[in-house]
């Protein structure tokens, strides 16, 4: 029901676009958020968006925008100046509950796509 | 809100019992709790929600309980497939965003 796509080897300062394509649910009624997790470490909330709120790590502040296209059934994550602590399973999640209430238990679980951020 | 889990590794076998820890640095409000699993090369699967409420799908087997800063995720009669690691997370919006734990791993004994 949720697919990530376009994890990538990148150089440090570099930029990837990130997307998360959802089926089988009304995507415009739930927050959307992406998680990840580097390698051998556990998880790590990176960014929610609500039908136009958005929010996001200290970590990644400034650097990372989320958006997302309703008539695609679409999320997101664009992700500039990126350093080696970026390495990680970037994971898309779906809010439990509808609403847009952005701040939710997640239900249900991307794959995950596999960003490595090296020289 | 700092979740701490505990213990980092659980060494248990088939048929007992597993108690794993989570405590929060702050009261969470309303129980806005939830624990996940996951295995290898897997993506976590929501278990608990509200500290207490079973995801669709999760067997009686496993149940949550807690309230304030201390919360449990208890599993009965552990099951091959139950060995995994499983985190924490406080949602909510107060603070505005999610936290995770550090994560329990469940391996077998």
């Amino acid at each position: 029901q949720l697919l990530e796509s376009g994890g990538n080897l990148v150089q440090p300062g570099g930029s990837l676009r990130l997307s998360c394509a959802a089926s089988g649910f009304t995507f415009s009624s739930y927050s959307m958020s992406w998680v990840r997790q580097a390698p051998g470490k556990g998880l790590e909330w990176v960014a929610s968006i609500g039908n136009r709120e958005t929010f996001f790590a200290d970590s990644v502040k400034g650097r990372f925008t989320i958006s997302r296209d309703n008539s695609k059934n679409t999320m997101y994550l664009q992700m500039n100046s990126l350093r080696a602590e970026d390495t990680a399973i970037y994971y898309c999640a779906k809010d439990g509950v509808s609403g847009n209430r952005i701040w939710d238990y997640f239900d249900c679980w991307g794959l995950g796509t596999p960003v490595t951020v090296s020289s | 809100i700092v979740l701490t889990q505990s213990p980092g590794t659980l060494s248990l076998s088939p048929g007992e019992r597993a108690t794993l820890s989570c405590r929060a640095s702050q009261s969470i409000t309303s129980n806005y709790l939830a624990w996940y699993q996951q295995k290898p090369g897997q993506a976590p699967r929501l278990l608990i929600y509200g500290a207490s409420s079973r995801a669709t799908g999760i067997p009686d087997t496993f149940s949550g309980s807690g309230s304030g800063t201390d919360f449990t995720l208890t599993i009965n009669r552990l099951e091959p497939e139950d060995f995994a690691v499983y985190y924490c997370q406080h949602y909510g919006g107060s603070p505005q965003m999610h936290t995770f734990g550090q994560g329990t791993e469940l391996e077998i004994k």
